[in-house]
């Protein structure tokens, strides 16, 4: 079992930077990925990229990867983004889930999710 | 990018019924297809990988399978927490995609 934990509510204005954090615990493997997932109101799931954590090599979806980047701090297994130049679209809860294989991503455990609000 | 394409988009359906939610792929992912519960106010879980392998804690009565460009999602008597939205994801690269959802309610 892996328990993912991530950082509190966010709002910013248009064109600011957002920054989450998710922390892992439990039975976490030598090497494994995190990615990040996001959820706009009314819409459905979509995938912005995952990270493995002690590689740091990371791959990201085409429309995001111009402003949108992971990082992993392996001394605490937290993995970061940072989603640069908001708008009011990028308004979502955001949540991280862990990649047990990375040549295969799908998503095994789920962290509580963090609301993003983009407003002016 | 291999896009997925879920239906139907809503299913009505009754406690006790036996369900059925479809997933195709725009090309082959062999066997590389997850399915996930999300329910409003929680975050997603995994049900299903590998098309037809359960993950752990997850009952018995949903069970996938297919391979290819086609899959299914089969709950065999529907329970009431079981309704809610359901998204089938392609992990076959490592840019994976998700279906735009089924709603059951």
């Amino acid at each position: 079992q892996v328990h993912l934990m991530q950082s509190g509510t966010e709002v910013k204005k248009p064109g600011a930077s957002v920054k989450v954090s998710c922390k892992a615990s439990g039975s976490i493997i030598s090497s494994y990925g995190v990615a990040w997932v996001r959820q706009a109101p009314g819409q459905g799931l979509e995938w912005m990229g995952w990270i493995n954590v002690y590689s740091g090599y990371a791959r990201y979806e085409q429309t995001l990867q111009d402003r949108f980047t992971m990082t992993a701090d392996t001394s605490t297994n937290t993995v970061y983004m940072e989603l640069r130049n908001l708008r009011s679209d990028d308004t979502a809860i955001y949540y991280c889930a862990f990649v047990p294989a990375t040549d295969f991503p799908y998503f095994d455990f789920w962290g509580q999710g963090t609301l993003v609000t983009v407003s002016s | 990018e291999i896009v997925m394409t879920q239906s139907p988009a809503t299913l009505s359906v009754s406690p006790g019924e036996r369900t059925t939610l479809s997933c195709r792929a725009s090309q082959s992912v062999s066997f590389n297809l997850a399915w996930y519960q999300h329910k409003p106010g929680e975050a997603p879980r995994l049900l299903i990988y590998g098309a037809s392998t359960r993950a752990v804690g997850v009952p018995a009565r949903f069970s996938g399978s297919g391979s290819g460009t086609e899959f299914t999602l089969t709950i065999s008597s529907l329970q009431s927490e079981d309704f809610g939205f359901y998204y089938c994801q392609q992990h076959d690269n490592r840019l994976p995609t998700f279906g735009g959802g089924t709603k059951v309610e």
